[in-house]
Parts: structure tokens; sequence; C-alpha cells
């Protein structure tokens, strides 16, 4: 079955660097767009970034645009998000889903917060 | 950007109602409208895809409905474990969005 496991979350201070992980399976990964979106603590959904199969195409939410980077490592049917000048709003639970139109699976989720 | 407007933001509901959540777009979208479940602690979860494709494995009492601007998702004879806060997403311009989110609470 597909599974989507996200690490690396944390305490970061302002200003400071993280990188989010995904690791899949259950699926062949380079047929599939993967994505990032985040969830503010009692807040909504908000979509970040998409990467395509190969990594040629890449498209970020304005929120995040020059600061957070999405990548993903074919060969080890790995997504990334790094994310760099954190701030206070950038506190969430980040999840990666697979899908580029639809987010057909998601994973459970990765707590990051920003604070000093 | 395409902003995504839910109605109502929260609803109490009882067993076997029929609940009706909307989700208007402040441009025309086609077709390109998701919904998504989330309960408490958990993922989110897609139902239904495409404004009327039920997802596989979805209980037959969702369904959605709409193009263009005005969608509808639908759930019929609610049930408990139904209580969850759904979301609408939109895929037909980036950056893709999502509605603010409708929370159903079960009586």
């Amino acid at each position: 079955q597909v599974q989507l496991v996200e690490s690396g979350g944390g305490l970061v201070k302002p200003g400071g660097s993280l990188r989010l992980s995904c690791a899949a399976s259950g699926f062949i990964f380079t047929d599939y767009y993967m994505a990032w979106i985040r969830q503010a603590p009692g807040k909504g959904l908000e979509w970040l970034a998409y990467i395509n199969n190969s990594g040629s195409t890449i498209f970020y939410a304005d929120s995040v645009k020059g600061r957070f980077a999405i990548s993903r490592d074919n060969a080890k049917n790995s997504l990334y998000l790094r994310m760099d000048s954190l701030r206070a709003d950038d506190t969430a639970v980040y999840y990666c889903a697979r899908g580029e139109l639809t987010l057909f699976y998601w994973g459970q989720g990765t707590l990051v917060t920003v604070s000093s | 950007e395409v902003v995504l407007a839910q109605s109502p933001d929260f609803q109490s509901v009882t067993p076997k109602e029929k609940v009706t959540i909307t989700c208007r777009a402040s441009h025309s979208i086609g077709k390109n409208l998701h919904w998504y479940q989330q309960k408490p602690g958990q993922s989110p979860r897609l139902l239904i895809k495409y404004a009327s494709q039920s997802f596989s494995g979805v209980p037959s009492r969702f369904s959605g409905s709409g193009s263009g601007a005005d969608f509808t998702l639908t759930i019929n004879s609610l049930e408990a474990e139904d209580a969850a806060t759904y979301y609408c997403h939109q895929s037909s311009s980036l950056p893709y969005t999502f509605g603010q989110g409708t929370k159903l609470e079960i009586k």
C-alpha cells in the first residue's frame, strides 16, 4: 500500500534552517509528481510546492518562494523540503502528498516549530 | 490566485441527517475541484476528485457536484465517524489553493 513518511521536523530558532524528508513506498515513485502542504496549529491547509517526476519542473507558493526548496532523489524514493530563513509563522505540521492536480495520498506529517 | 470560500464554517448535525457543504471559487475553475476529509489528529484524506468523481474506498454516502465556480459536497445519512473538517482544493491554476475548511460536529 502507498506509504509516505515525513521526518526532520523539530524546534528551530527564527532565521534558522531545516530539511524535511518524505520517504515513499508502495508505488513507483518516478511515476508521480509530489507536493508539500502545511497546516499551522488550529488552522487550515496551505499548499506550498510541487515537483514533477524528474525534478525538472517546480512551483512554489509566494509565501515560501526564495526561502524553501523542494527536491527529490528518485534513487532513494525520497522527497525533500529545504527550509531557510524560518519565521514564527512557518510553525506548522508539514505534509508530503502524492500527486500534482489531485493529492491522492498524504503522509502523517512532521511538526516544525519556529521559536526562540 | 483563486480564492475558495466554503460555507458554513461550522455545522452541528445529527446522525442520519443529510449535509451539504458548498465551495465557491473567485474565478471559474472548470471541474478542477477536489474534496478532502481531515479527522482530528489525522492527515487529510481524498474523498472526491474533479468535482464529482469518488475516490477508491470512499463510502457511497459522499458525493460531489458542481462546475465553474460553485461546488457542493453532500453527505447522505451522516454517520458519527463523519465528524471531521472538510476542505475543498482547486488545481485549475497555480498556486493551488484550499478553502478555509468546514468543521462538522455530530450531536
